[in-house]
């Protein structure tokens, strides 16, 4: 059973330019996390989805950040029009559909976006 | 979410154990103590959790308090790949997201 994959690892984008993030949840899991990580900070929380819902974004930018994760296929996290302050690594995290709060969540490598 | 405490950076030795205290004295009922660590330059990884009794798995135990106002995380016999930073971490049904503070970072000395 392969891990949360995330892709790419790293990403390079110019100012101005849209960034798209990928996450791969674990087989049988359904609810994907979002973190952001800035250098030297702590991680976080940037949005909480099940399949086709956004059950808490209260950690998400109100401009030009959003998120997505289809009935097929993996979660998407965009920004667009990028900025030198979104350059960090985003970590996506994966747990199962059911148990809450009694299950642990499972993260992937993370991708680093830098923007130049 | 409820709160949790824990020194900013501790320091051991490699193959003595290690206690990472943690203090949440708001903690309600339903809440679960959680704890993960981030090695450098990866993504988090569970540790363990619990919720009234003392918990142990391969990777260490975990003792919580009888008013379960703090915890600790055991490492029995460290190594130097267990330098990392450890979160503790109260996570409730409602709000289903894990909240990070900043963690205790673990210096393993060889």
């Amino acid at each position: 059973n392969a891990g949360v994959m995330q892709n790419p690892r790293h990403l390079v984008r110019r100012r101005g330019q849209e960034a798209r993030l990928r996450c791969s949840p674990m087989k049988g899991h359904s609810h994907v996390y979002w973190y952001r990580q800035l250098p030297e900070e702590g991680l976080k929380f940037m949005v909480y989805l099940q399949k086709e819902n956004i059950i808490d974004e209260s950690g998400m930018p109100k401009e030009r950040f959003s998120a997505e994760f289809p009935k097929e296929g993996p979660s998407i996290l965009r920004i667009q029009q990028v900025v030198r302050g979104d350059s960090a690594a985003y970590f996506c995290a994966s747990s199962p559909k059911t148990g809450g709060w009694n299950t642990e969540a499972f993260f992937g490598q993370g991708t680093r976006l830098t923007v130049v | 979410d409820a709160k949790t405490t824990q020194p900013n950076s501790m320091e051991s030795n490699e193959e003595e154990p290690v206690h990472l205290p943690c203090n949440h004295s708001t903690i309600s009922g339903t809440d679960y103590i959680h704890w993960y660590r981030q090695l450098p330059s990866q993504g988090p990884e569970y540790v363990i959790h619990g919720l009234t009794s003392n918990v142990n798995n391969r990777m260490a135990s975990l003792a919580i308090a009888e008013d379960r106002k703090s915890s600790t995380l055991i490492l029995h016999r460290a190594t130097l790949r267990d330098a990392a930073v450890y979160y503790c971490i109260l996570r409730d049904g409602g709000a289903q997201k894990l909240v990070f503070g900043q963690g205790t970072r673990l210096t393993i000395n060889p």
